[in-house]
């Protein structure tokens, strides 16, 4: 069954610290998305990409690096995590004939 | 830009009674419009979509019309249970080419009592 799965599932770190976030689709999609959900601003979206080695850059992207090595790979990083990067993180998949299927997403604790 | 504006951050409702979530989107470019409901502690899910004018889509009970004149898209259902309670998100992805990326409303979360 085509998939997208993130890891991990949760995840605590200090302030400082360096943070990787992964995700990988089983879906053969283009696309891949990396959103942030926090409470009266819904998703929004940090990075995107069309395909291996394609990054652009999404609507809340300070702060956060992203990188797609491979067509299912899509990986978020924080080189210097900040208590302002606490947060529910979602990756998603999709293509130009179907709807995004969202991963469960990566609780992320900065301390 | 490209925007969603969801007026009711919370709605609390006893369970029997209809129910009508906001959603008004501004774009420059033809939009498709989408509602995902995430329950707790899941993913968000797609509940309905649309980029037909005036047409009106349905699913699991909930309904909602593109209105392009008013550029609203309204999430209803005629009598709401409890397992309607969870966040619904109202969404837009405009149909300029190549564009596949959705902004998403801040949500509005149901409740739904006895």
């Amino acid at each position: 069954e085509a998939a997208v799965t993130q890891s991990p599932r949760n995840k605590v770190t200090v302030t400082g610290g360096n943070v990787t976030l992964s995700c990988r689709q089983t879906n053969s999609h283009n696309y891949m998305y990396w959103y942030r959900q926090d409470t009266g601003h819904g998703l929004r979206l940090i990075h995107y990409s069309y395909g291996a080695g394609n990054l652009q850059i999404g609507d809340v992207p300070d702060g956060y690096k992203a990188t797609r090595t491979t067509q299912e790979d899509f990986f978020l990083l924080l080189e210097l995590a900040s208590p302002s990067q606490t947060s529910l993180y979602f990756c998603a998949s999709s293509d130009s004939n179907s709807d995004y299927t969202f991963g469960s997403g990566t609780r992320l604790l900065v301390i | 830009g490209d925007s969603v504006t969801q007026t009711e951050g919370l709605v609390t409702l006893t369970k029997g009674l209809p129910v009508m979530l906001n959603c008004t989107y501004q774009t420059t470019y033809s939009p498709f419009l989408f509602w995902y409901v995430q329950h707790l502690n899941e993913a968000p899910k797609l509940l309905l979509k649309s980029s037909t004018d005036n047409k009106r889509t349905e699913h699991q009970g909930f309904y909602a019309t593109l209105h392009k004149s008013s550029s609203s898209f309204h999430l209803q259902k005629s009598s709401v249970q409890l397992s309607d309670s969870a966040l619904y998100f109202c969404a837009l992805r405009p149909t300029n080419y190549g564009n596949e990326k959705i902004t998403f409303g801040a949500g509005t979360k149901l409740t739904i009592k006895p």
